[in-house]
């Protein structure tokens, strides 16, 4: 079985400022994708950023990289030069590749950034 | 092009009535998901429907739920005798359907309210 840990229900930041939002995940496949996805208010679910766990380097995608430690089992989520748009929740996930590609969420972090 | 869309976008019913619930998925993936977030128990995978295999049912929380997906495409998500606890969003999602880089593509959900 899966499971996505997220430690940290809210977080705070000043706009302009870097956040390190925490993941971790416990899985028994060799094969496995890690994905974070923005909610923002209105409910949509807004994919973010993409890791597989066989890749080497960390994932970056514009203000988002993915802080990926496989020996730790981390994902964790960096945003930086926070907006005020980027008030959400985010919810980290994981899929295995050896069977159905269903998602495993997270709790979620719920981010407010301030002025 | 046309993301993945959900109707309604809300729907009230009463204890013990039967809803269905219908999701366009994005033209050309093959792979659809239904996923249910509560304030108790977060986002739970349901179901998932890939190309012409057996779906997976294993997320479905009782057999009052069913779903069809017809000729690759629209999926209906049926709940009979609906209960207060199936008060929720209940989110569509659609992917290529690759075994890597599944990137799911979110609708904006229905949200149901059993009085």
């Amino acid at each position: 079985a899966q499971k996505i840990t997220q430690t940290q229900p809210g977080m705070f930041v000043q706009e302009k400022e870097a956040v390190t939002l925490d993941c971790t995940y416990d899985t028994s496949d060799q094969s496995y994708g890690l994905f974070w996805y923005k909610q923002p208010s209105s409910g949509e679910m807004i994919f973010l950023i993409y890791q597989g766990s066989y890749d080497e380097q960390n994932a970056t995608e514009g203000r988002y990289s993915l802080n990926f430690q496989k020996a730790r089992k981390s994902a964790n989520l960096v945003i930086s030069a926070s907006q005020l748009g980027d008030s959400a929740m985010y919810f980290c996930a994981m899929t295995s590749f050896s069977g159905f590609q269903k998602l495993v969420f997270g709790t979620g972090t719920r981010l407010l950034v301030s002025p | 092009g046309a993301g993945v869309s959900q109707s309604p976008s809300n729907k009230v019913t009463e204890k013990g009535k039967d809803v269905e619930l219908r999701c366009d998925p994005i033209s050309g993936h093959t792979a659809l998901y239904w996923y249910r977030q509560s304030l108790g128990q977060g986002l739970e995978f349901l179901i998932y429907f890939q190309g012409n295999s057996a779906p997976d049912k294993s997320g479905l929380p009782s057999d009052r739920f069913s779903a069809e997906r017809t000729g690759g495409s629209v999926s209906t998500l049926t709940i009979q005798r609906t209960q207060q606890e199936d008060s929720a969003v209940y989110l569509c999602a659609s992917s290529l359907g690759g075994f890597t880089d599944n990137e799911q593509f979110f609708g904006p959900g229905t949200r149901l309210t059993v009085l």
